[in-house]
C-alpha cells in the first residue's frame, strides 16, 4: 500500500510479557513517528525521531520505549502493558523539505498499516 | 488536546452523490491536512493546504479552508464505493511542532 511497513500486523500478548513492534519505511525519508489509535478516540502522536533523534515524547509511559537505530528503521518496545493498551498502533514517517531542523512533524506524514494491538 | 473537529461524524450516501465533510479548529495554523483511513488499516494523506491558501484541488477532491472561521471542508465529487472509509483532518497548529487529528467522519457510499 505505502512504502512503509508494519509488523507484525496483529499481536496479543499478557500483561506480563514482553514484545516489540517494528516498523520500516523505504522511501528514504528522515522522521519516523509512532501514533496510537483507540476506538473512538483521536488520533494521537506518541514519539517523533527525526535523523534518528528523538525529539518529541508526547507524555507517554514508560512501559512503551521506542527505538531508532537507523533512519529507516523504527521499534517500539512494549513491556507490562495494562488492557487499556489494546489499540492500532501505527508508524508514519516524513521527508524534511531540506535545511536545517529534520522534517517538520507537520509535513506530509506517510503510513504504514499499523498492528492491531490485544493486550489481555 | 483535540484540535480538528470533523462534523458530520457520520455520513452515509449514494454512490454518485457528492460527499462534503467539515473540519473545525481552534488556533492558528500553518497548515490543514486530510487523510483517509481504510477500516483497520493506516492513513493515507490526501491534500494539504496552506494558510495562504483557500482552495485546492486533487483529482474528484477540493478542499477549501477558511481561516477567518477556522474551518475547512472537504468536498469529494460523484462519490464510488470504494470512497468509503473514515476521513481525518489534521492541523499544524503555529509553535506546537506535530499534527494534531480530529476523530474522523465515517463515510459509506451506497452502491
Amino acid at each position: 500500500e505505502t512504502g512503509v511497513t508494519q509488523t507484525p500486523r496483529h499481536l496479543v500478548m499478557g500483561m506480563t510479557n514482553k514484545k516489540s513492534l517494528k516498523c520500516e519505511q523505504h522511501l528514504g525519508h528522515n522522521a519516523m513517528y509512532w501514533y496510537k489509535q483507540s476506538a473512538k478516540k483521536p488520533l494521537e502522536l506518541m514519539f517523533v525521531y527525526n535523523f534518528k533523534e528523538q525529539t518529541e515524547n508526547n507524555s507517554v509511559p514508560s512501559r512503551f520505549s521506542p527505538e531508532c537505530p537507523n533512519s529507516s528503521h523504527l521499534f517500539l518496545h512494549l513491556h507490562t502493558l495494562q488492557p487499556e493498551d489494546s489499540a492500532l498502533y501505527l508508524c508514519a514517517s516524513s521527508q524534511a523539505k531540506g535545511g536545517t531542523g529534520g522534517a517538520h512533524p507537520t509535513d506530509t506524514q506517510y503510513f504504514g498499516p499499523g498492528t492491531r494491538l490485544t493486550v489481555l | 488536546s483535540q484540535q480538528g473537529e470533523e462534523d458530520p461524524q457520520a455520513l452515509s450516501i449514494q454512490e454518485g452523490e457528492n460527499a462534503t465533510m467539515n473540519c473545525s479548529y481552534k488556533t492558528s495554523i500553518n497548515n490543514l491536512q486530510w487523510y483517509r483511513q481504510n477500516s483497520g488499516r493506516g492513513l493515507v494523506h490526501l491534500i494539504l493546504i496552506r494558510s495562504n491558501e483557500r482552495e485546492k484541488h486533487s483529482g474528484r477532491l477540493r478542499v477549501t479552508l477558511d481561516t477567518s472561521k477556522k474551518s475547512s471542508s472537504l468536498l469529494i465529487t460523484a462519490s464510488r464505493a470504494a470512497d468509503t472509509a473514515s476521513y481525518f483532518c489534521a492541523t499544524d497548529e503555529m509553535g506546537a511542532q506535530k499534527l494534531v487529528f480530529g476523530q474522523g467522519t465515517r463515510l459509506t457510499i451506497n452502491p
